[in-house]
């Protein structure tokens, strides 16, 4: 079954401690991005891959790191989190990287609280 | 428009009645505007995705219009129905980024 999928899907963690969000797609789709929402902001885009070894910062970064070894997986990683990166977030995966024409693919989401 | 925009942010409409939204958008390095259907508790699922200006796509009761010239998208439910329910969630893709306006809340009364 073709799918996006993100690990964990809930976590609540303590200001400062690092920790990863794993995404992985089956579809061997290239572009892949990640996501945030929060309410009556709709989905930001925080970092995004145009294939392997390539990625690029989205509308909002800051505290976020991504890395893009291998086409399939696509993890975000927050070095050291903090109150306000509380939120939900969502990977999400197209075929087409270059006029991306093609839909998003999204995973499940991972909510995420940081206290 | 420097961002994308949808309007209304939330639409109650009786069970069988008909309904429109606007999505605008830049119209300069244009590549494709995107409807999404967000359900709750769910992930955002792709209803269509159009290119050329006059596009116009259909997908059961629901379709949607692109005017890429002026910048902006309609989306049509004919007959809403309960489970028509859900946030729509357009977007519009330049040559790297996917850029989301922040939602049309439907919600059908029985």
């Amino acid at each position: 079954e073709a799918q996006v999928t993100q690990n964990p899907r809930y976590l609540i963690t303590v200001t400062g401690k690092k920790l990863t969000v794993t995404c992985s797609q089956n579809m061997n789709h290239e572009y892949m991005s990640w996501y945030r929402q929060d309410p009556g902001l709709g989905l930001r885009q925080i970092y995004y891959s145009m294939n392997v070894e390539v990625t690029d910062k989205g509308d909002v970064p800051e505290g976020y790191k991504v890395s893009r070894k291998e086409k399939r997986n696509f993890p975000l990683i927050l070095e050291s989190p903090s109150p306000n990166q509380t939120s939900l977030y969502f990977c999400a995966s197209s075929l087409d990287s270059g006029s991306l024409g093609g839909e998003l693919f999204f995973g499940e989401g991972s909510r995420l609280t940081v206290l | 428009i420097l961002n994308v925009e949808q309007s209304p942010q939330s639409l109650h409409v009786q069970e069988g009645d008909s309904t429109n939204f606007t999505c605008s958008f830049p119209s300069s390095n244009f590549y494709a505007l995107h409807w999404y259907r967000w359900e709750t508790a769910k992930s955002p699922e792709a209803l269509f995705v159009m290119t050329l200006n006059g596009d116009e796509k259909k997908k059961g009761r629901i379709s949607a219009t692109l005017n890429t010239k002026e910048g902006y998208s309609y989306l049509y439910i004919k007959g809403s129905q309960p489970e028509d329910s859900a946030t729509y969630l357009c977007a519009s893709s330049s040559a790297s980024k996917i850029i989301f306006g922040s939602g049309t809340r439907l919600s059908i009364r029985p």
